[in-house]
């Protein structure tokens, strides 16, 4: 089985230009989750979604950071305009929400580094 | 205060030691537990997770979770280099049927195992 895609792997790219991360969360799963992971404030949630719809964006940093899910089998983070303190690692999961809490299965991630 | 507290390490231990890594958490309405395992380069992945007090075993792998004192425990025996990682512990609150539940992760703590 998939499990869940994120592109790019790696991005670099200069302050202020507009960054698209992109998840393709595992067939089937109703939620899905963007975290970022930094040295120092470790794996932070940023956003989750249920059956396409965004439920909590608390953690989303700035308004400069947006979140879409189109649909179920695709998702996007976006920063604009970036800054070199975003530079993180960004991961996405998905998960079942049905009778049990189901774990979140996370991709690769994506490193992205502002210059 | 942190809600989930975790040792950052790292932990140098020798082949087919015992490890025991620990998290201790701050709010009592967190119901279920999960430690992720997470390489060089790659996204957490799943070891175990666990809803109640007391042990759960997979493997060479302990899951511990003490609610009266908020504190959990992953035991590694026999430990292998192949478990030189970073360790995640995470709680969440259980939700309604279909509705995804947030993770709250602790930093990691990262792992050695030499030959």
């Amino acid at each position: 089985d998939a499990g869940v895609i994120q592109s790019p792997r790696h991005e670099v790219t200069e302050m202020g230009q507009e960054v698209t991360l992109r998840c393709k969360p595992i067939s089937g799963h109703n939620s899905l989750f963007w975290y970022r992971q930094t040295m120092m404030r470790g794996l932070e949630l940023l956003i989750y979604f249920n059956n396409n719809v965004p439920i909590d964006d608390s953690g989303m940093p700035e308004d400069r950071f947006s979140a879409k899910m189109p649909n179920a089998s695709f998702s996007t983070l976006k920063i604009q305009p970036s800054e070199p303190r975003d530079s993180a690692v960004y991961f996405c999961a998905s998960s079942f929400s049905g009778s049990n809490n189901q774990p979140q299965h996370f991709g690769d991630g994506t490193r992205l580094s502002i210059l | 205060q942190k809600e989930v507290e975790q040792d950052p390490g790292p932990l140098s231990v020798p082949e087919g030691a015992i490890v025991s890594l620990n998290c201790t958490y701050s709010n009592s309405a967190f119901q279920y537990f999960m430690w992720y395992r997470q390489y060089s380069r790659k996204g957490p992945e799943l070891l175990m997770y666990t809803y109640s007090s007391g042990n759960k075993e997979d493997g060479r792998f302990t899951a511990q979770v003490d609610k009266s004192s908020k504190y959990i425990s992953l035991f590694i025996r026999d430990s292998q280099p192949s478990d030189s990682a970073t360790y995640l512990c995470a709680r969440g609150v259980s939700t309604d049927t279909g509705t995804a539940s947030k993770l709250t992760f602790g930093t990691g703590t990262r792992l050695q195992v030499t030959l």
